[in-house]
């Protein structure tokens, strides 16, 4: 079946260093694919998304590009701040009634 | 921000009691979702409906059961609740745009069963 695979936390930064967390997938047909992030002691907020292959999803800073040849989506932040500090979840529509299919999430700690 | 509440927020009960969850939502989405949340496993669907009174499994649903007799709530029951049903239940709805769609959250309910 589908199934997204994330790499392992925790992760530690200095503020204004570079972020990179790594997601790969496994899908029949063409999935949305999304990063969600969750503040402590909150919900899911989506962070960004991407539809289609190549396509880049971009918020707050965060990016990341739709790889079909690779099938990878990883996530990318040029200088990250303490205030990035979060859980961080890849995630893939995972059948035709909208279910979504997660990573097991990365937890990332930005130091001062 | 989809207007998802939940209720209630945090609860513990005892083995064996059932409990009932509720998902509340104000933007008349159809399509919602119960997922739980656990260490090193992510988010998991447990339940979801398509319209009122339309329900299927997700990947663990064992255990529980829902109702939606209203658009805008959406009912998760563990009719005999166990110590691993312990964790973090969280709602969510379907918005669609066009030919993509997004999944917005509530704030979740954490439950301990002792």
């Amino acid at each position: 079946g589908d199934s997204v695979t994330q790499m392992e936390g925790p992760v530690t930064l200095s503020e204004e260093a570079f972020l990179t967390i790594n997601c790969t997938y496994t899908a029949t047909g063409y999935p949305s694919l999304f990063w969600y992030v969750q503040y402590p002691g909150e919900g899911l907020q989506l962070l960004l998304k991407a539809t289609k292959a190549d396509d880049k999803g971009s918020n707050k800073g965060f990016e990341a590009t739709y790889r079909k040849e690779t099938t990878s989506f990883h996530l990318e932040k040029g200088s990250v701040q303490v205030s990035d500090s979060a859980v961080y979840f890849c995630a893939l529509t995972g059948g035709s009634q909208g279910n979504l299919i997660f990573g097991k999430g990365t937890k990332l700690s930005v130091k001062p | 921000d989809a207007g998802i509440t939940q209720s209630p927020r945090h609860k513990v009960t005892e083995t064996g009691t059932p409990v009932t969850l509720r998902c509340h939502q104000t933007e008349n989405h159809r399509y919602m979702y119960w997922y739980r949340q656990d260490p090193g496993h992510g988010l998991r669907l447990i339940h979801y409906s398509y319209g009122v009174k339309d329900t299927d499994k997700g990947e663990v649903s064992d255990g529980y059961s829902v109702s939606r007799s209203k658009t805008e709530d959406f009912l998760l029951t563990l009719e005999s609740a166990t110590s691993s049903q312990t964790s973090v239940y969280f709602c969510a709805t379907l918005e669609a745009h066009g030919s993509s769609y997004e999944q917005y959250f509530g704030p979740g309910t954490r439950l301990t069963v002792t």
